[in-house]
């Protein structure tokens, strides 16, 4: 099965920073990989679907980049809404599957 | 507005099964393809299950198979898993949620209900 790694794990970061978290694929997958923002006590919500493009409602100060194996999601501004848990999904087959997540707090 | 409603969690004792639902309003239910995904407490989320619109098509994760049963009333507009000879590391909080395209086999999930907590324990 595809497996997924993100990096870094955890960041510390002010708001305005831009931050840039890296998911990479164990094999090609085209653009077949969204991203989630997951608070504390809620639901995950998709930020980006197909590698990169940005779901409705969401802000365009996030970003997702890449195709194949290596994919980024950036944040241009950090907002203070912003601090949560990111996670990347693979969909180019089954099992679906998501990256460990990456923790964004305040530094 | 798309909602997905999730029920049927509880505190079950090891070996035990327990029948989850999940009611979905604001949409087209029985177009759109679903999946249960849940996540263990602290940890990170987990796909273990996927039904097509139409029923035909049915994935489990290697950690679920041969345990758990994923089905769906496009009548009733509702999703449910079936989930048999449970074990603690089958404890978590369980989400339903939705593919983003209609008919979709691959995409990501666009819309998620707010999940049903599962405890397995003596």
């Amino acid at each position: 099965a595809i497996q997924l790694t993100q990096s870094p794990s955890a960041l510390s970061a002010s708001v305005g920073d831009r931050v840039t978290i890296t998911c990479r694929a164990s094999q090609g997958i085209n653009s077949g990989l969204g991203w989630y923002q997951q608070k504390p006590g809620r639901s995950p919500k998709l930020l980006i679907y197909d590698a990169s493009n940005l779901a409705s409602g969401v802000p365009s100060r996030f970003s997702g980049s890449g195709s194949g194996t290596e994919f980024t999601l950036t944040i241009s501004s950090l907002q203070p809404e912003d601090f949560a848990t990111y996670y990347c999904q693979q969909f180019n087959g089954y099992p679906f599957i998501f990256g460990p997540g990456t923790i964004v707090d305040i530094k | 507005e798309a909602q997905l409603v999730e029920s049927g969690g509880d505190l079950v004792q090891p070996g035990g099964s327990l029948r989850l639902s999940c009611a979905a309003s604001g949409f087209t239910f029985r177009f759109y393809s679903m999946v249960w995904v849940r996540q263990a407490p602290g940890k990170g989320l987990e796909w273990i299950s996927y039904i097509g619109s139409s029923t035909t098509t049915i994935f489990y994760a290697d950690s679920v198979k041969g345990r758990f049963s994923i089905s769906r009333d496009n009548a009733k507009n509702s999703l449910y898993l079936q989930m048999d000879s449970l074990t603690a590391e089958d404890t978590a909080l369980y989400y339903c949620a939705r593919l983003q395209a209609p008919s979709a086999m691959w995409d990501v999930f666009d819309v998620w209900g707010q999940g049903t907590m599962v405890s397995v324990s003596s």
